[in-house]
Formats: structure tokens, sequence, C-alpha cells
């Protein structure tokens, strides 16, 4: 089983949906949670950072981490042609290694 | 207000060269990271280093590959006799501390497309 698994994409929405980004974990140790946006030829670009189970939001992003099902989300509102890139998700385990596990990515793109 | 610098962009080497890959960190960042991302794959640690010492190098290769991150100057990730299969996009991250136990999250450059012939 691997560590971080991440729907499969690509996913390709109009203007102004509500998009949904997932990801779940295996080893129960996780702590950190992150999403990374990636356009393309560049580097991740973090997006959102939480610790604790519940939501965060930031503008239009919300993310949420449910940690009894581990199970991670973001949620883009009002989605925009500018959104259109690559979403990484990337846990991290407090006290272990000082390593990002990513999952593999979704290719989101937004239509006009 | 620079944020992390990974140089050359892109690398073009044959097989059997050797390849150097640079990274500055950001401005106060004191901890380096090297990923490196496959195609149709995701982001895979390799190494992680704060200034002249190698901390977790789990990830990387046992032969071939080195990294180093001097007192002065930038990171290298350094691959000896490179093969097809090194071809990939490699990129540095850097944070402030610890992303572990102070809370400092990494933030990564754009990163050296690396092709091998």
């Amino acid at each position: 089983q691997k560590e971080v698994e991440q729907d499969p994409g690509p996913l390709s929405v109009p203007e102004g949906a509500i998009v949904s980004l997932n990801c779940t974990y295996s080893n129960s140790a996780f702590q950190y949670f992150m999403w990374y946006r990636q356009y393309s030829r560049k580097g991740p670009e973090l997006l959102m950072y939480t610790y604790s189970s519940g939501n965060k939001e930031d503008g239009r992003f919300t993310a949420q981490v449910d940690k009894s099902s581990k199970y991670i989300s973001l949620f883009i509102r009002d989605s925009q042609p500018s959104d259109s890139a690559t979403y990484l998700c990337a846990i991290f385990t407090q006290g272990g290694s000082e390593k990002l596990v990513f999952g593999k990515g979704m290719k989101l793109t937004v239509n006009p | 207000n620079a944020g992390v610098m990974q140089n050359p962009r892109h690398l073009v080497r044959r097989r059997g060269q050797e390849a150097r890959l640079r990274c500055s960190p950001m401005k106060g960042h004191s901890h380096v990271y090297w990923y490196r991302q496959l195609p149709e794959e995701g982001l895979k640690f390799m190494v992680y280093l704060q200034k002249e010492n190698i901390i977790d190098e789990s990830g990387m290769p046992k032969e071939r590959f080195s990294a180093e991150f001097p007192k002065e100057g930038p990171s290298i990730l350094r691959i000896q006799q490179v093969v097809r299969g090194d071809s990939a996009a490699y990129f540095c991250a850097s944070s402030r501390g610890q992303t572990s136990y102070s809370n400092q999250p990494q933030h990564f450059g754009d990163g050296t497309r690396l092709s091998i012939l």
C-alpha cells in the first residue's frame, strides 16, 4: 500500500465550478498536511499547510483534514482558468525524517 | 526577495558523463532538500542537508549520486556516469528550520530538467 494515494486525473471543469481534490494516506503518524500547486515547467508552490483535523480556509481555497479516515481534501471555489495546474498533496511526520511524501498529483484544467 | 534558485534550468548530458545541479536556498534558509520527479511519477525525496552536513540521504541511490551543501555557496547534487534512467526533473527545496520541529514549510525552486542522450 502506498503511503499517499491521490485521486487519478486529469480533471476538467468549467470556470466557476467548485473543485474537490482528494488524497488518502496510510500512516496514522502523519501529522502535517500540505497542498502544492505546480504549473507546467515550474516548481511546486505551497498553497495550504495544516496540522490538525478540520478545515482551513484561505480565499477561494479550503483544506480539509480527517485524521480518523486518513483523508485530506482541497476545495477550490469559483474556479478560474488561472487555477489550471497540477495539484499535489504532501504529508509529513513530526519527529521523523524531514522528507515530504507526495501524492502523484492531479492535473486540473478550468475551461473559460 | 528571491526564492529558491536552481541552475541550470535544463541540462543535457550523454551517457557516462557527469551532471552537476546547483541550488541556492532562500535567504535565511539553512535547510536544503532535493527531490526527483520522474515522468508520470510524483516527487520523491532524495536527500536532506544542512550547512556542511548530510542529515538524511535515505532516498538517494547508493551509487553515482552525491550531494553537498558547503559552508559557502550553493548546494550541489552530483550524478556521475549518468544513464538514461536519470532523466528527470530535479527539484530543490529549502526551509528556515526543520519542518518537523519548527513548522517551517519547504519552498521549492523551479527545478533542473536533466535529459540523458
